[in-house]
């Protein structure tokens, strides 16, 4: 089954503590990506990479890290939490040549930082 | 400044009726791409339809369709006889090949669907 997969699913972490969410994606996409939803503001872009070692920066990448080391992984590392990056997050992935395609979403990651 | 601007908060409809979610966007790029998405209460991300800016037709898919006014900049989501399961939120995205690869979505309508 084609689909985008992301760990945890929900996560309760304190300030200051290092932590990753994966991202793995089994349809062989060039284009992934990192949202994060918050009420009232929509989905906003924090990183996306357009293939292996090829990353940049979206609206909201302060306090984010992301690597692309293969394919079909695209984990999200947030080095120092801080409450004000509680939130859902979602990875998504996308054929990169095929424009009109929408991406594909992972099912969200619910983080709460104390 | 606001790429995608959905001024609805919430919206009601009448189960059977049509409604429309407005969205409008802000683009100098000729070739972009405008999608809709529906997310139920349970969080997932469900794909609708697409309009990409060179289309001569309104994308229709099933019960959703466009209604693509490109001199206004407006991508309206029109869905026809409204059942109680399309309650959900609905969000308005734009992908500008001006910018690259990024992705600007709306901030969404609260849809609920009254039996």
């Amino acid at each position: 089954e084609a689909q985008v997969t992301q760990n945890p699913r929900y996560l309760i972490t304190v300030t200051g503590k290092k932590l990753t969410v994966t991202c793995s994606q089994n349809m062989n996409h060039e284009y992934m990506s990192w949202y994060r939803q918050d009420p009232g503001l929509g989905l906003r872009q924090i990183y996306y990479s357009m293939n292996v070692e090829v990353t940049d920066k979206g609206d909201v990448p302060e306090g984010y890290k992301v690597s692309r080391k293969e394919k079909r992984n695209f984990p999200l590392i947030l080095e120092s939490p801080s409450p004000n990056q509680t939130s859902l997050y979602f990875c998504a992935s996308r054929l990169l040549l095929r424009p009109q395609e929408t991406q594909y979403f992972g099912p969200g990651t619910r983080l709460l930082v104390l | 400044a606001q790429k995608i601007t959905q001024t609805q908060p919430g919206m009601f409809v009448q189960e059977k009726e049509a409604v429309t979610l407005d969205c409008t966007y802000d683009t100098s790029d000729p070739s972009y791409g405008l999608f809709w998405y529906k997310q139920p209460s349970s969080g997932e991300m469900i794909f609708l339809i697409y309009q990409g800016s060179y289309d001569q037709q309104n994308a229709t898919e099933g019960r959703y369709s466009l209604n693509f006014q490109k001199a206004r900049k407006s991508a309206n989501l029109v869905i026809s006889a409204s059942q109680l399961g399309d309650s959900a939120m609905y969000f308005c995205a734009m992908r500008d090949w001006g910018t690259g690869n990024q992705f600007y979505f709306g901030t969404g309508t609260s849809l609920t669907v009254i039996p």
